[in-house]
């Protein structure tokens, strides 16, 4: 069982897009629409922002999207906004995480 | 509102046992859904510890299934987590979630406890 692979880090100014990738193996990640996102601010609990690649939970902005092709599934966040640097996380099925992404917004 | 409460010692020494508690409100897990432990070492990622549904099945992560026991108590309306043989690596902020209404193995859901810092040193 191995984490999923995020990049460290990615970057944006206000108003731009980003995608954030995660990628796993064809037994978890590839097997199964059961992909979530995490959004973590420093000293907080994380929040769950996608779910089953791409549904989002009640009171989370649209802004926030989820995809998935093979064994990578993706993140994208459209019109950043300074209140979206945080760390994501993505996990899928069998509780694999990935290292987490840090959101820097320019 | 479901919210949840994690509580236990804060400090535990080294090859003793973890016990943590989360208090579950606003929902009783008698209802359903699968329920979890998430741990954070200070400065890392998350790493997923197992989770458990009313009827008492279980599902932990492989890595360290050996020394955890995931357990509930619908009468209390809480759900519990023994981590034996702790070592300095066991220490991390410990959180409890809500999991899938389904699936076992699926990723932690939408509520989750504000998280309980557990130290392991002598």
């Amino acid at each position: 069982q191995s984490a999923l692979t995020q990049p460290a880090s990615v970057s944006g100014s206000p108003g731009q897009s980003i995608t954030i990738s995660c990628t796993g193996a064809s037994s978890d990640v590839g097997s199964y629409n059961l992909v979530s996102w995490y959004q973590q601010h420093p000293g907080k609990a994380p929040k769950l922002m996608i779910y089953e690649v791409s549904k989002r939970p009640s009171g989370v902005s649209n802004r926030f999207s989820g995809s998935k092709s093979g064994n990578t599934a993706s993140l994208t966040i459209s019109g950043l906004q300074a209140e979206d640097e945080a760390d994501y996380y993505c996990c899928s099925y069998a509780g694999v995480f990935g290292g987490g992404t840090k959101l820097t917004v320019l | 509102q479901v919210q949840l409460q994690e509580s236990g010692p804060g400090l535990v020494k080294p090859s003793e046992t973890l016990s943590l508690t989360c208090a579950v409100s606003g929902y009783s897990i008698s209802s359903g859904y699968y329920w979890g432990w998430i741990r954070q070492p200070p400065g890392k990622g998350l790493e997923w510890i197992g989770s458990i549904y009313h009827s008492g099945s279980t599902y932990y992560n492989p890595s360290l299934k050996s020394r955890v026991t995931i357990s509930v108590d619908t009468s209390k309306n809480q759900f519990s987590l023994k981590l034996s043989s702790v070592t300095a690596a066991d220490t991390a902020v410990y959180y409890c979630a809500r999991g899938n209404p389904d699936i076992a193995a699926a990723p932690p859901g939408d509520y989750w406890g504000q998280g309980t810092l557990v130290t392991v040193s002598s």
